[in-house]
């Protein structure tokens, strides 16, 4: 079984550039999750689907980021403009279905660096 | 609100020695808790859970945890430690908000094991 894919893996751009990261959780899981990564820190969520919708996006900052999931399959997480503080890693995760006590299955995230 | 404190963002021990993590969490209502870990630029896998019934749970790769309520831990350990256990190590905790019907996964700031030959 394949599992949670994420591309690019590695970022490099200029600030006040756009960005975008793209996900593909594992067939059949309804919850996918973006997680921010700072460098000695663990992940903090950014947003939760479940299916196509945006269930839970309160930690998003939407002045800056946005994120889309299209059927309800796989999605785009975007930085427009990009600052340096946005350097970190994304994870993204899925699950079954949204229930707290479940297993997420992590990607091995994007590495974003921006100068 | 909930929150998981990870005791000791490096821990190092020999190889054969015995490892322990600690992990406490705050949680208004019972938590599920998790322990994940995470290898140079790899996501993070589960090691183990605790969802309901037996307080000691048993993971993958011989480690385990056992559930304190009174002492609101989850302490992560492993009898003799292999080399290959070098990695990140991140304790988690969700509860169900009863007023929104939504749930958060929170994870600690992460331990980074170190084995010595």
């Amino acid at each position: 079984e394949a599992g949670v894919v994420q591309s690019p893996r590695y970022k490099i751009i200029e600030k006040k550039q756009p960005v975008a990261f793209w996900c593909n959780p594992i067939s059949g899981h309804n919850t996918l999750y973006w997680y921010l990564q700072n460098l000695g820190q663990g992940p903090e969520l950014l947003i939760r689907y479940e299916n196509e919708e945006a269930v839970d996006d309160s930690q998003l900052p939407k002045d800056r980021f946005s994120a889309e999931r299209l059927k309800g399959v796989d999605s785009t997480l975007k930085i427009q403009p990009a600052e340096l503080g946005d350097s970190a890693v994304y994870l993204c995760a899925s699950s079954l279905g949204g229930v707290p006590q479940e297993t997420q299955y992590f990607g091995p995230g994007t590495r974003l660096l921006v100068l | 609100a909930q929150s998981v404190t990870q005791l000791g963002s490096h821990v190092s021990v020999s190889e054969g020695a015995l490892v322990l993590l600690r992990c406490n969490y705050s949680s208004s209502v019972p938590p599920y808790l998790f322990w994940y870990v995470q290898y140079p630029n790899q996501g993070l896998q589960l090691l183990l859970k605790y969802t309901t019934g037996a307080t000691l749970v048993k993971g993958i790769n011989g480690f385990e945890a056992e559930f304190k309520k009174s002492e609101t831990s989850f302490h992560l350990t492993k009898p003799s430690a292999h080399m290959s256990d070098a990695a990140e190590y991140f304790c988690a905790v969700t509860t169900l908000t009863t007023t929104s019907g939504t749930y958060k996964y929170i994870f600690g700031t992460g331990t980074r094991l170190k084995v010595l030959a």
